[in-house]
């Protein structure tokens, strides 16, 4: 079964600080892996996903990701955080193949100091 | 315009009681979904209809029946509330095939309180 981890529950920057957001996955075969953001009382939003080919993803909002198949790792980052980007950000997984269930980590919630 | 929109954004209610969340969407889409988000946040998908049809159905109580009068339409009811049943529900659509691969649009969420 696919799972996926992301280790800090809450991390805090200053604006304008670099952002990075961990996620970790398990599935046997190269998954497609997501990362959605949350704003306070909002659903969620895709911010990018993998699905093959190069690595490093471009996203909305200035964030990018980068696929490490060797580290199971899809962490998030931004070069220079802006208070709007305080929020929940979730990492999910899905299978590739058929009729899957996408599973979502637990969220880390981005705290950003003027 | 409101891409996917849920009524009520809140439903505070009592146990034992029946309450109905109603989702609808304007992209076209084929496919849509329910997620409970529970008050760790943790997100899990309920539910999965594809052109009207159940496609995915976790492990769910069967309390909860979705239903899909239309494409564009996605309700979930929910009988003999529980208190554990407290989260908050996001419905969300995508393109067809049910597939993961789109792009899932998400509404902004029914917290339901079971007091």
């Amino acid at each position: 079964a696919q799972s996926v981890t992301q280790p800090d529950i809450h991390i805090t920057v200053s604006e304008g600080a670099s952002l990075e957001l961990r996620c970790n996955y398990s599935y046997g075969a190269t998954p497609y892996l997501f990362w959605y953001v949350q704003s306070p009382g909002q659903g969620l939003q895709l911010l990018l996903k993998y699905f093959s080919g190069d690595t490093l993803v471009q996203g909305i909002k200035g964030f990018e990701a980068e696929f490490k198949r060797s580290q199971s790792s899809f962490n998030l980052r931004k070069p220079s955080v802006h208070w709007s980007d305080a929020a929940e950000y979730f990492c999910a997984v899905g299978a590739k193949g058929g009729s899957y269930i996408p599973t979502f980590g637990r969220g880390t919630s981005l705290i950003v100091h003027p | 315009d409101t891409a996917v929109s849920q009524t009520p954004k809140y439903l505070v209610t009592q146990m034992g009681n029946d309450k109905s969340i109603k989702c609808e969407q304007n992209l076209g889409h084929d496919t849509m979904y329910w997620y409970k988000q529970d008050s760790k946040k943790f997100l899990k998908i309920m539910f999965s209809y594809n052109n009207k049809e159940l496609i995915i159905n976790e492990t769910v109580p069967n309390r909860f029946s979705p239903k899909s009068p239309d494409k564009a339409h996605l309700n979930l009811h929910i009988n003999s509330l529980e208190l554990g049943d407290s989260a908050v529900y996001f419905c969300a659509s995508s393109r067809s095939g049910g597939s993961f691969k789109n792009e899932q649009f998400f509404g902004p969420g029914t917290r339901l309180t079971v007091l």
